[in-house]
């Protein structure tokens, strides 16, 4: 299959914890996105990946969260010192170049739950 | 800041009937794309249909319409001939034209049923 993979689909931790998540994109996309969705919302942007090169960041970022996306290839999502409200469904999409053609194909997502 | 708005929160058909569910947003820009996409329970997201704003023809897949009226800013999707697969959370999103990031503003989805 070579659509977009999260791993892990699911993720319980306790607040305080570090928790990292894993994005493959489709291997010919160079956009990267990440967005959270949660319960009875639609999906919130939160960060872009252009190949390697992170080029924007939401506000909803806060220093507690990090991406990376090494070699423009797959991306990590972390999250230190998790606090509930963090509980979330966090999704990857990535896409390829402008225009007609720039559909987002999304992942299945990571559900995390904070206790 | 653009904004979509879907003020439904949930939505019934009848198997084989048609139901249309709506949404509009909000933008100074002129370029630009709005799209559905459904997310079906515990399953990915995927994209019904997408309209360019700079075409007046309304886009059209399969079962799946839009009404676009641009100067009212409203991008409705018409399912036709429901199914009980078409059961999901629908999302109505919009994204800046070309040459900007190109991330999507999602409204908060609606939930269809399809009753058998």
């Amino acid at each position: 299959d070579t659509g977009v993979s999260q791993n892990p689909r699911h993720k319980i931790t306790k607040r305080g914890q570090n928790v990292t998540f894993r994005c493959d994109p489709i291997s010919e996309h160079n956009r990267l996105y990440w967005y959270r969705q949660t319960l009875g919302q639609g999906p919130e942007f939160l960060t872009y990946f252009q190949n390697e090169a992170q080029l924007e960041k939401s506000r909803l970022l806060s220093d507690r969260f990090s991406a990376e996306r090494p070699k423009g290839s797959f991306s990590t999502l972390e999250i230190q010192r998790t606090e509930q409200g963090d509980s979330a469904m966090y999704l990857c999409a990535s896409t390829t170049g402008q225009g007609w053609h720039n559909e987002q194909f999304f992942g299945p997502g990571t559900r995390l739950t904070v206790l | 800041a653009q904004t979509v708005t879907q003020s439904q929160p949930e939505m019934s058909v009848q198997e084989a009937e048609t139901v249309t569910l709506s949404c509009t947003y909000d933008t100074s820009e002129s370029d630009y794309y709005l799209f559905w996409y459904k997310q079906p329970p515990s399953r990915q997201m995927i994209l019904v249909i997408r309209q360019e704003a700079y075409k007046q023809q309304n886009a059209t897949e399969n079962r799946f319409s839009v009404n676009f009226q641009k100067a009212a800013k409203s991008f409705s999707l018409k399912i036709s001939d429901s199914q009980l697969g078409d059961a999901a959370m629908y999302f109505c999103a919009y994204r800046r034209g070309a040459g900007a990031n190109s991330k999507l503003t999602f409204g908060k989805g609606i939930t269809l049923s399809v009753r058998p």
